[in-house]
Order: C-alpha cells, then sequence, then structure tokens
C-alpha cells in the first residue's frame, strides 16, 4: 500500500530557529510534494521533487531516495510561517497524490 | 488571474438533500481533482479527472458524482447527504503531477450536514 507518514504532527518553535519537518514514504515514488495551509485554510504548493534538494527563499526540501524520506527546512523561523506542512507523493504513472495528515507548526514572536 | 475558484465558501445542509459544489479554473490545466479534508486526517482523493469527458474515482468516491463538461468545470455533486458527508472540499487543478508543475488549490468549500 502507497502510504505517507510525517513527524511530528505538532511542533512549536520560537522566532529564529531551525525548524526541520519529516516525510517518509513507501518505496518506489515518483516525486514528492511539500504544501503549504494557512490558518485561514488555502493550500499552496512549496516544492515538487523526485531527487536531490530545492530552495525557495528560506524553505529547503530535500529528499533521500533509498532511505525513502523527505524533510522540509526553514531557516531563520518566523510566526508567519506558522501553517499546516503536508507531504504528498505518487507512484509509478499515477496522477494521484496520496497525502500526509500534515504537520501543524506553531512560531511564537 | 483567479486560478481555481470554488462556490460556495460555507453551506449547511439538513440530511437527505443534494448539492452542487461549483469548481472552475482558468489556468486551461487538463487535470483537475476533488479532495476531501477531514480534521486530524489527510487529504483524500474523491474524484478526478485528466480531461473533458473523462473522470475517474479516486480513493473514496462513494456518495458523490462528477462531471467534466468543459476543461474549466468540474462540479461535484452530492445527492442524498449524510453526516459522514461533513468535511471542508477542495478542488485542485495541474497540468501533471509528475512534470515539475503544482497542484493549484481553490479555497476550500466548508460543508455541514446536519
Amino acid at each position: 500500500k502507497n502510504e505517507v507518514e510525517q513527524s511530528p504532527q505538532n511542533l512549536t518553535a520560537q522566532e529564529g530557529e531551525f525548524i526541520t519537518i519529516n516525510c517518509s514514504y513507501s518505496v518506489g515514488i515518483s516525486a514528492l510534494h511539500w504544501l503549504q495551509q494557512h490558518p485561514g485554510g488555502g493550500i499552496v504548493s512549496l516544492f515538487m521533487l523526485s531527487s536531490g534538494k530545492k530552495k525557495h527563499g528560506r524553505l529547503i526540501a530535500t529528499i533521500n531516495i533509498q532511505e525513502k524520506h523527505s524533510s522540509l527546512h526553514i531557516t531563520a523561523s518566523h510566526p508567519r510561517d506558522s501553517a499546516v506542512y503536508i507531504c504528498a507523493a505518487t507512484w509509478g504513472g499515477s496522477e494521484k497524490l496520496v497525502f500526509g495528515k500534515g504537520m501543524k507548526l506553531t512560531v511564537n514572536p | 488571474n483567479a486560478g481555481v475558484t470554488q462556490t460556495p465558501k460555507f453551506r449547511i445542509l439538513k440530511i437527505g438533500q443534494s448539492m452542487t459544489l461549483q469548481c472552475t479554473q482558468d489556468m486551461n490545466h487538463n487535470y483537475m481533482y476533488w479532495y476531501r479534508q477531514d480534521p486530524g486526517m489527510g487529504l483524500k482523493l474523491i474524484y478526478y479527472s485528466v480531461g473533458a469527458g473523462i473522470t475517474d474515482k479516486g480513493e473514496v468516491p462513494n456518495g458523490y458524482n462528477v462531471s467534466r463538461s468543459t476543461t474549466e468545470d468540474f462540479p461535484l455533486r452530492l445527492e442524498l447527504a449524510a453526516p459522514s458527508q461533513t468535511s471542508v472540499y477542495f478542488c485542485a487543478s495541474s497540468y501533471r503531477v509528475l512534470s515539475n508543475q503544482p497542484q493549484h488549490f481553490g479555497d476550500g468549500t466548508r460543508l455541514s450536514i446536519l
């Protein structure tokens, strides 16, 4: 069964801290997505990757295919980073994403 | 550029009523999806479409129907609303999941069945 697991499910940090959010998945993915869900409910796509590392501003996403693991790092965290971060993956030729349950991040000033 | 637009944003239904959740996108995306999000759970795929006239079931299709008569529109219909369908519904679109393109999401419809 294709599955995506995220840990931890909740995380509280202080402003300025370096944050790591983890995601593990079943073998054989084609692509891994990181998404952000704002407190108001809207969902935006942050990254899509199948190997290596991608960076956008203070966000860095990495993936280790052999270890079936991806991480989302936030440098110099800020209260506006408070959101739910969702990991999702697709397998083989499927156009369907399987989603993790998400990790709720709270960054305190 | 409006992106993906969902209507309504909120709705309360009585058990047994029917309704249609509307979704339209203006990005000329071929792929469109309907998800539901329950508290503490990941997004679950209800139905998806890879182009006008083509739809397929996702993980949780029971109690729902879809149609795709145009590239832009992908409505989701609940025929006989049940309390188990209380959820937040998201519509999304993309060129292809496997390409280097993200999924674009609507703002969601919060639906309560009482």
